[in-house]
């Protein structure tokens, strides 16, 4: 069964970038497209973007666009997201999700928690 | 497309029934392959959420079979038959018809 695990918390200034990994298990990297998904204290969840590990294509939501890279190493079954400008609205639970192409999201990663202050 | 889900907050006693309702902004029944593209979710405190609902009304392997999810076009139904203690947690209903994909706000579900 895959399983995705991600990078610890981190705690980040206004203006700063920060970049959260999410490991796939076992050889099963390519197996899922990789989506990341956020959740503010108390909020909704809220889709950023997604890559197909195998060749690297990458759609970002719109409110994102600019600001957020999506990007994968192969050889260490992983893939990364990276949030630039960070503002204090950003602060949330980050999370990455495989699909199945565009579906519906399964496995999880357990969340790496972003704080910007 | 916007998801929209009612009731935010729900209360339900042990063994009784929970209904929670999501209702998208447009038809996320897809004529390519005749499937409804929601899928439901279930998120306990502190965890990430856990699918339990695909193409509105298949279950994922190893959820109850309390669980039911129902619906087509634009209203759709996730169903508790017999609420237990450990369902305590906040319910997301997705649409994955088109990105980007969008979740519903969340129902709290409680108990009585």
């Amino acid at each position: 069964q895959v399983q995705l695990e991600q990078s610890g918390a981190e705690v980040k200034k206004p203006g700063a970038s920060v970049k959260v990994s999410c490991r796939a298990s076992g050889n099963s990297f390519g197996i899922y497209d990789i989506n990341w998904i956020r959740q503010g204290a108390g909020q909704g969840l809220e889709w950023m973007g997604w890559m197909n590990p195998a060749s690297g294509h990458t759609v970002y939501a719109e409110k994102f666009q600019g600001r957020v890279t999506i990007t994968r190493s192969p050889s260490l079954s992983t893939a990364y997201m990276e949030l630039s400008s960070l503002r204090s609205e950003d602060t949330a639970v980050y999370y990455c999700a495989g699909s199945d192409s565009s579906s519906y999201y399964e496995p999880w990663g357990q969340g790496t928690l972003v704080t910007v202050s | 497309i916007v998801m929209t889900q009612s009731p935010d907050s729900l209360a339900v006693s042990l063994g009784e029934r929970a209904t929670i309702t999501c209702k998208s902004s447009q038809s996320v029944l897809h004529s390519s392959n005749s499937k409804n593209h929601l899928a439901w979710y279930q998120q306990k405190s502190g965890r990430p959420p856990k699918l339990l609902i695909y193409w509105a009304s298949t279950r994922q392997s190893g959820v109850p079979d309390r669980f039911s999810g129902s619906g087509s076009g634009t209203d759709f139904t996730l169903t508790i038959s017999s609420l237990q203690a450990e369902d305590v947690a906040v319910y997301y209903c997705q649409q994955y018809y088109n990105s980007p994909s969008t979740f519903g706000q969340g129902t709290k579900l409680e108990i009585k």
